[in-house]
């Protein structure tokens, strides 16, 4: 089985500030791991992914996650925040391999206030 | 195109009541999944369906729920006998392949009150 611990449920910070999100997973077999996002009214979104290769996986807007295998993290940052960033952001991994297929184990949610 | 659909967005019911909350998939995708969220929490795995079949259910709290796919797109999720603890948000996602690596696509949710 998998879990996924989010340390932090509120982070806010002001507009231009850097951020970062953190993401601790526990897994017994490799996983895949996953940053969505949900913006105020709207569904989940997927922000960026980890399936394999390169440790540091990047999102069309800004963000990043790194992979660490050692500390089993899976942390978000984005150097400059905006206000449109505002948003809850669920980290969630699923267990990798051929016969694996979406069952994805969320945290409990880090919601991101940014403020002008 | 169009994205995942849910209705009812919000649902209101008594405690004991039945009721029913449907999925529309992203056109073409096989894999369908039902997730819960209760308040302050992250989503939870319900069940998980890949064409018709149901393939993996083990996330159903109880033999009260229930869910279907019967043509292998529109999916109903059922709930017996409703309590109070059902209040949740309902999220349902579907996927092309249903393979782990695949990006899953989240409807806006249904919204259930139990009073």
């Amino acid at each position: 089985a998998q879990s996924v611990t989010q340390l932090d449920s509120q982070v806010p910070v002001f507009e231009e500030a850097p951020v970062e999100l953190r993401c601790n997973y526990s897994s017994s077999v490799s996983v895949y791991l996953f940053w969505y996002v949900q913006y105020p009214n709207q569904g989940l979104q997927l922000l960026l992914k980890y399936l394999s290769g390169s440790t540091l996986v990047e999102s069309i807007n800004g963000f990043e996650a790194e992979f660490n295998k050692s500390q089993t993290s899976f942390h978000l940052r984005k150097p400059s925040v905006h206000i449109s960033d505002t948003a809850e952001y669920f980290c969630a991994v699923n267990p990798a391999g051929g016969t694996s297929y979406g069952k994805l184990t969320f945290g409990q949610g880090t919601i991101l206030t940014v403020h002008p | 195109g169009a994205g995942v659909s849910q209705t009812p967005s919000n649902k209101v019911t008594e405690k004991g009541k039945y009721v029913e909350l449907r999925c529309d998939p992203i056109s073409g995708h096989t894999a369908l999944y039902w997730y819960r969220q209760s308040l302050g929490q992250g989503p939870e795995f319900l069940i998980y369906f890949q064409g018709t079949g149901a393939a993996d259910d083990s996330g159903l709290p109880n033999d009260r729920f229930f869910a279907v796919r019967p043509e292998g797109s529109v999916s109903t999720l059922k709930i017996q006998r409703t309590e109070r603890g059902d209040s949740a948000v309902y999220l349902c996602a579907s996927s092309l392949g249903g393979r782990a690596l695949d990006e899953q696509y989240f409807g806006p949710g249904t919204r259930l009150t139990v009073t």
